[in-house]
């Protein structure tokens, strides 16, 4: 399954399969990237996190890829299961900016079927 | 090591009253972030200390809200008097140093204007 940027609030796929979250950012200047998994009633969880120079990160079953071409940013999920259930954010980090202020996308659901 | 911590997890008040939150950041952690989510929202940004120092207070909506960090530990942030639209959940963050490291995020609090 895979959605399309910011726009698609929900993904359904079936346990097993690979997820696909997308995210289109809005700062040509970011410097950071990073994904966050929000179950419901917990505060966000960091996933994995990416610099600007580089264009692929992988973690335990996730995969972040970066194109500044086209500023896109996707989190790839590896033989989903029911418990990757829950709201996945991305977020970005201003390079220009001396804080460490987070922009966050709106979020998308991800519901695994069993 | 404890995560984040923050109190309440839940305050229902009525619009014209105070609400106090707290959040206990990570053991250490000299960089402190408040964001909130707005119902069906992204998460916004708010501030950012650096110890007991405001590093970036851009997010602040306005003047009802302050936010405070004495001595460099937990923080507060008050919302004096309180309006419907501050309904939310409000998160707070904390890394270890500079505005490159990960974030981490507590449970946050969820806020319900009368």
């Amino acid at each position: 399954g895979e959605s399309v940027g910011l726009h698609l609030p929900t993904l359904s796929v079936q346990e097993g399969d690979n997820s696909i979250i997308n995210c289109a950012y809005s700062n040509s200047a970011s410097d950071y990237f990073i994904w966050y998994k929000q179950e419901s009633g917990k505060g966000p969880q960091f996933i994995i996190d990416i610099r600007s120079n580089m264009d692929k990160r992988q973690g335990q079953r996730v995969t972040v890829l970066l194109n500044k071409t086209v500023k896109h940013l996707s989190l790839q999920i590896a033989a989903t299961q029911p418990g990757d259930s829950a709201v996945y954010f991305c977020a970005e980090r201003y390079g220009s900016s001396n804080t460490g202020k987070l922009i966050f996308g709106q979020g998308t659901t991800l519901q695994v079927k069993p | 090591e404890a995560g984040v911590t923050q109190f309440p997890s839940h305050s229902v008040i009525e619009k014209g009253q105070t609400v106090t939150l707290r959040c206990d950041p990570i053991s250490g952690h000299d960089n402190l972030y408040w964001y909130r989510r707005v119902m069906g929202k992204e998460i916004k940004f708010l501030l950012h200390f650096v110890k007991e120092s405001k590093q970036d207070e851009s997010g602040m909506p306005n003047n009802r809200f302050l936010a405070e960090r004495t001595g460099g530990t937990y923080s507060t942030l008050k919302v004096q008097p309180a309006e419907l639209e501050d309904s939310g959940v409000y998160f707070c963050a904390s890394s270890k140093r500079g505005r490159t490291d990960t974030q981490y995020f507590g449970p946050g609090t969820r806020l319900t204007v009368l």
